[in-house]
């Protein structure tokens, strides 16, 4: 069974730094791109930022390029996320995703909650 | 960047009843869609993707169809546990983005 794990949420200062992680299992990791996607409080979906499958490739939106980091460690199953200079509107859930080959997003974990706020 | 359009935003609907969503692209996006439901607890799981490929495990009263910028999901019989929220994704260009939902709601 596919299984997603996210942690390293919490109340952050805005302009301070924040580090996800992803605990992947049930599925061979280094397989799959990995991908971070986001949700403000009673908004919609935001996609954040993707991984190839060796690390070497990323993608980020406008929103987070510069502030946001993506990684992940093939030999440990984990996808992260540093964040950088956050600002109040990075409040959100962050969901970790599998992503099939840049397009759809078929495993998603639980999601951890993140906050900015002084 | 391309928008999605998701309409209606909240949609009023009876278990057996059948519904469409509907998701417009602001630019032609090839069949790239894709159609998530969310759980009030905040579950997310994919639905059909390509336009109208359904996800495996996905129960068949689900579908999709579209090309251009108009793409819709049909559900052809309400089941109780269909009441969520429902959301579109392109992926023809990145950034990849979401339309911004649909909140399927009992009647």
């Amino acid at each position: 069974e596919v299984q997603l794990v996210e942690s390293g949420g919490g109340l952050v200062q805005p302009g301070r730094s924040l580090k996800l992680s992803c605990a992947a299992s049930g599925f061979t990791f280094s397989n799959y791109y990995m991908a971070w996607v986001r949700q403000a409080p009673k908004k919609g979906l935001e996609w954040v930022a993707t991984i190839s499958t060796s690390g070497s490739r990323t993608y980020y939106p406008d929103s987070v390029k510069g502030r946001f980091t993506i990684s992940r460690d093939n030999a440990k199953s984990s996808l992260y996320l540093q964040m950088n200079s956050l600002k109040s509107e990075d409040t959100a859930t962050y969901y970790c995703a599998r992503q099939v080959a840049g397009s759809y997003f078929d495993y998603w974990g639980q999601g951890v909650m993140v906050t900015v706020s002084s | 960047d391309i928008q999605m359009t998701q309409t209606p935003s909240s949609m009023p609907a009876s278990l057996g009843e059948r519904v469409t969503i509907s998701c417009r692209a602001s630019q032609g996006i090839s069949n790239y869609l894709n159609w998530y439901q969310q759980k009030p607890d905040g579950t997310i799981k994919p639905l059909i993707y390509y336009t109208s490929n359904l996800q495996s495990g996905v129960p068949s009263r689900f579908s999709g169809s579209g090309s251009g910028t108009d793409y819709s999901l049909t559900i052809s019989s309400l089941e109780p546990e269909d009441f969520a929220m429902y959301y579109c994704q392109q992926y023809d260009s990145s950034p990849w983005t979401f339309g911004g939902g649909t909140k399927l709601e009992l009647k």
